[in-house]
């Protein structure tokens, strides 16, 4: 079964200091997401994406975030300054239509020191 | 502002019997229901989801049952057996008016002991 594949898998950065978290998406779904989980607490909604553009944003998902989808396969979110309060899981996700049946890859651990 | 509720943390059951996971929602726009399990150092899976307009919908072991004037839904798992110990998440969705923006609960931790 095809799996949404993200790297790197844990990811440790100094605060203030730009990343780039990388997701390969299943390869007929159109639809694009990122979620976080910071320790402990719930998992959260990011930003969608359709058709290179974003479709919907939290409140999460400030003027430091973007996201990209630099060819036909990688789907990435760059965090430009990151903050220590940005330290979480990060979790991409995919699916063919807007239905809420996501499939999600297995995470990036963002460390921000 | 927790749309979505899952107020027990941890549950602790034993193999065979029934494991009831219990998720309360706020907002009465949400229309589309699911459960995703996850296991430790692995994304969240799909399990079973339900639509506003039913009150239950049964996948093999795994049942959710929608109560709707209560603003409440439930996983039933029947039998419950060891692999099922992991954390589910109830999560929400207005299906009409998002792109896949769906609303977790914090999770509930099950451990189905042998």
């Amino acid at each position: 079964e095809p799996e949404v594949t993200q790297t790197p898998s844990h990811q440790v950065t100094q605060m203030g200091q730009e990343v780039i978290l990388r997701c390969v998406p299943i390869s007929n779904h159109l639809y694009f997401y990122w979620y976080r989980q910071i320790l402990g607490q719930k998992v959260e909604f990011l930003v969608s994406f359709y058709n290179n553009e974003i479709s919907e944003k939290s409140e999460i998902f400030d003027d430091q975030f973007s996201v990209e989808r630099p060819d036909g396969s990688n789907f990435t979110l760059k965090i430009r300054s990151t903050k220590l309060e940005d330290s979480a899981m990060y979790f991409c996700a995919s699916s063919e239509s807007p239905s809420g049946r996501l499939h999600f890859g297995p995470g990036t651990r963002l460390t921000v020191l | 502002d927790q749309q979505v509720k899952q107020n027990s943390p941890s549950l602790s059951v034993q193999e065979g019997r029934i494991s009831i996971l219990n998720c309360d929602y706020t907002n009465s726009m949400f229309d589309y229901f699911l459960w995703y399990k996850k296991y430790p150092a692995e994304g969240p899976t799909f399990l079973i989801s339900i639509s506003s307009i039913k009150d239950k919908n049964e996948d093999g072991r795994f049942t959710v049952f929608l109560n709707k004037s209560a603003k409440h839904l439930s996983l039933h798992i029947v039998p419950s057996q060891p692999g099922d110990s992991a954390v589910y998440f109830c999560a929400a969705t207005n299906y009409g008016g998002s792109q896949g923006n769906l609303i977790f609960g914090k999770g509930t931790k099950l451990s189905v002991k042998p």
